[in-house]
């Protein structure tokens, strides 16, 4: 299957920050790629769907303007969460598309403390 | 909308012992079936995908459009078996997009 990075595995920072996660495909190309956000013992939660070149589409409930994301290129997205609060912190995965339908090559993930 | 339902969050078995994790959705159109397979601190995985129709690691599904599930079975567990197990749903027209159901941990006891 296809390698995905996430870089920072993990990070702690103060609240109103900004913390910046990058999501790399090391051995393909995607167009479309997903970031998800894991509760402890809870399913994914799909945030935002994004295509290379394009504006990110957001689920209902995810702020924008919060959660930046940018998909520069075929092979590396990055989520940026604004002003961190508490209630941020999570595990973030990001995900690429792979060729199939319903295919998808996932991250190791980043887990997010806000203090 | 489309749905997918895992009734267990947890299922604890022996080793040896069946297995059947269950899965229900809910979608209008013809949907294509994946179970994804999370291995403690490993990343998300795919398992199987239902329009293949494998067996991977003894493991197989079976889509029941009649009943609209699509149970993860394997006769004997093993304890590598142990990890989280999701259910996915991509409907039509939906490229890579998948919709998650909550998810059941799978525990196999020596």
């Amino acid at each position: 299957g296809a390698v995905v990075s996430q870089h920072p595995s993990r990070v702690i920072c103060k609240s109103g920050t900004s913390v910046k996660i990058e999501c790399r495909s090391l051995d393909f190309q995607a167009t479309t790629m997903f970031w998800y956000r894991q509760f402890p013992k809870k399913s994914l939660m799909l945030m935002a769907t994004s295509n290379e070149g394009s504006k990110a589409t957001y689920e209902q409930g995810v702020e924008k303007d919060k959660f930046l994301i940018n998909h520069a290129s075929l092979t590396l997205s990055t989520l940026t969460v604004t002003s961190a609060h508490p209630e941020d912190s999570s595990f973030y995965i990001c995900s690429f598309g792979g060729l199939a339908g319903g295919e998808q090559y996932f991250g190791p993930g980043t887990r997010l403390t806000v203090t | 909308a489309q749905r997918v339902t895992q009734p267990e969050k947890l299922l604890s078995v022996f080793k040896g012992a069946p297995v059947e994790l269950k899965c229900n959705y809910s979608y209008s159109g013809s949907p294509e079936l994946f179970w994804y397979v999370q291995y403690s601190r490993q990343r998300l995985q795919l398992l199987l995908r239902h329009i293949s129709r494998e067996s991977i690691k003894g493991f197989t599904a079976d889509l029941n459009k009649g009943e609209t599930s699509f149970h993860l079975k394997k006769p004997f567990a093993q304890e590598e078996d142990s990890a989280m197990y999701y259910c996915a749903l991509s409907g039509d027209n939906a490229g890579n997009m998948l919709t998650f159901g909550g998810g059941t941990r799978l525990m196999v006891k020596p």
